[in-house]
């Protein structure tokens, strides 16, 4: 099993709709959660950090299950400009390092 | 402040010859991330530093592959001898010792 797992994709939405990614991880030990996202052709950039009481930036919501090992990433009132790959990236402490997702492609079509 | 840097941003090469990337961290920045990312594999970390010492390089596919850091702010990865199939980009991204990464641009490799 990988460590990071997330929806296959790819994700084809209109203009105007909502989009729920999720991700799941193995290591019960990790501590610390991103969504990413990359653009075709460019490098992966961060979206935001995940804790474990949720968290919200503008359209973006991310949740955090702990318990269940899962992570996920609600996008509203999608746009065309949110067309991208979205990775999930897990941290553990003490020097783990960071593991990616293999990401979830989004095309928002108007 | 300048991010990440990575050089060259393309590079073609014949197989069989070295390759040399080159990156340089945020200032202040005291960790450094190779990865290679392709289309059948996605984003693959090869090595990393903190605070110039490797720390996990068992992601380096083979003993063609090396990285430096030869001082807090800059980092080499080197293939030798080059084959086709280490065609992919490659990102460099650094940290302040934990949380969030910034990558640099990338370098597209193509070994013919």
């Amino acid at each position: 099993r990988k460590e990071v797992e997330q929806d296959p994709g790819p994700f084809n939405v209109p203009e105007g709709a909502t989009v729920a990614f999720n991700c799941t991880y193995s290591n019960s030990a990790s501590q610390s959660f991103f969504w990413y996202r990359q653009d075709c052709r460019k490098e992966p950039k961060l979206l935001m950090s995940v804790y474990s009481s949720g968290n919200e930036d503008g359209r973006f919501t991310a949740q955090l299950n702990r318990a269940s090992q899962y992570i996920s990433l609600l996008i509203r009132d999608s746009k065309l400009s949110d067309s991208a790959t979205y990775l999930c990236v897990v941290k553990g402490n003490y020097g783990q390092n960071f593991v990616f997702g293999p990401g979830t492609r989004l095309s928002v079509l108007p | 402040d300048a991010g990440v840097i990575q050089s060259p941003r393309h590079e073609v090469t014949e197989m069989g010859q070295e390759v040399t990337l080159r990156c340089k961290l945020i200032s202040g920045h005291n960790s450094l991330f190779w990865y290679r990312q392709t289309m059948m594999r996605g984003l693959e970390l090869l090595i990393y530093f903190n605070n110039n010492v490797p720390i996990d390089d068992s992601g380096m596919p083979e003993d063609r592959f090396s990285a430096k850091m030869p001082n807090a702010s800059f980092s080499t990865l080197k293939i030798q001898p080059s084959e086709p199939r280490d065609s992919a980009v490659y990102f460099c991204a650094s940290s302040y010792y934990t949380d969030t990464q910034y990558f640099g641009p990338g370098t597209r490799l193509t070994v013919l």
